[in-house]
């Protein structure tokens, strides 16, 4: 079965500090890759999304990933943390054309 | 354009209480879903419609049924809430193979 892990539940980080949020998917063909964000009693926001094509793809608000087909990660990065990043990430990935599997999430909070 | 609608934002049931769960979007995408997300547990999907008259499984539809009535509109029904239904619901919406969309959530709690 498909499958979705980001391994840590909470990160705690200083702002202006770098960050790296990791991904690990099990999927046999080519995946299609997201980040979604969501903060305290919203729904998800996409972040970014990789589908092929350069492994390393920006998004909003400052992200980006690197996609590494030979480690199965999708590891989402920030050069520098803001308040307002703190949230909760989720990666996803594309199974099929219509399902998609959410890992369960990293709760980052940013110290001031 | 507003995205993805959710009604109502929060909703409390005593157990064995029915209740539908209102979903609209008007991106005019194809595809819309339901998922439930727990604490520690991620989002996990409920149920999905490809299109517009069809809808599928996803891997926990226990107690829950669900109507596309449109293209625009796609409900999730609870015919008779249990406490382990307590849960915050989303509702997403996509085109295929690409990022699906979310409403604001529905935050239910069964007593």
């Amino acid at each position: 079965a498909q499958s979705v892990t980001q391994p840590d539940i909470h990160i705690t980080v200083s702002e202006g500090a770098s960050l790296e949020l990791r991904c690990n998917y099990s999927y046999g063909a080519t995946p299609y890759l997201f980040w979604y964000v969501q903060s305290p009693g919203q729904g998800l926001q996409l972040l970014l999304k990789y589908f092929s094509g350069d492994t390393l793809v920006q998004g909003i608000k400052g992200f980006e990933a690197e996609f590494k087909r030979s480690q199965s990660s999708f590891n989402l990065r920030k050069p520098s943390v803001h308040w307002s990043d703190a949230a909760e990430y989720f990666c996803a990935v594309g199974e099929g054309t219509y399902k998609y599997i959410f890992g369960t999430g990293t709760r980052l909070k940013v110290l001031a | 354009n507003a995205g993805v609608t959710q009604t109502p934002k929060f909703q409390v049931l005593k157990t064995g209480q029915s209740m539908t769960l209102q979903c609209a979007q008007d991106m005019n995408h194809n595809s819309m879903y339901w998922y439930r997300q727990d604490p520690g547990m991620g989002l996990r999907l409920i149920y999905y419609s490809a299109s517009e008259g069809t809808t599928d499984k996803g891997e926990v539809p226990n107690g829950y049924n669900v109507s596309r009535l449109n293209k625009r509109e796609f409900s999730l029904r609870l015919e008779s809430a249990a406490p382990s239904q307590t849960s915050v619901y989303f509702c997403a919406s996509s085109v295929p193979n690409n990022e699906q969309f979310f409403g604001p959530g529905t935050r239910l709690t069964v007593l």
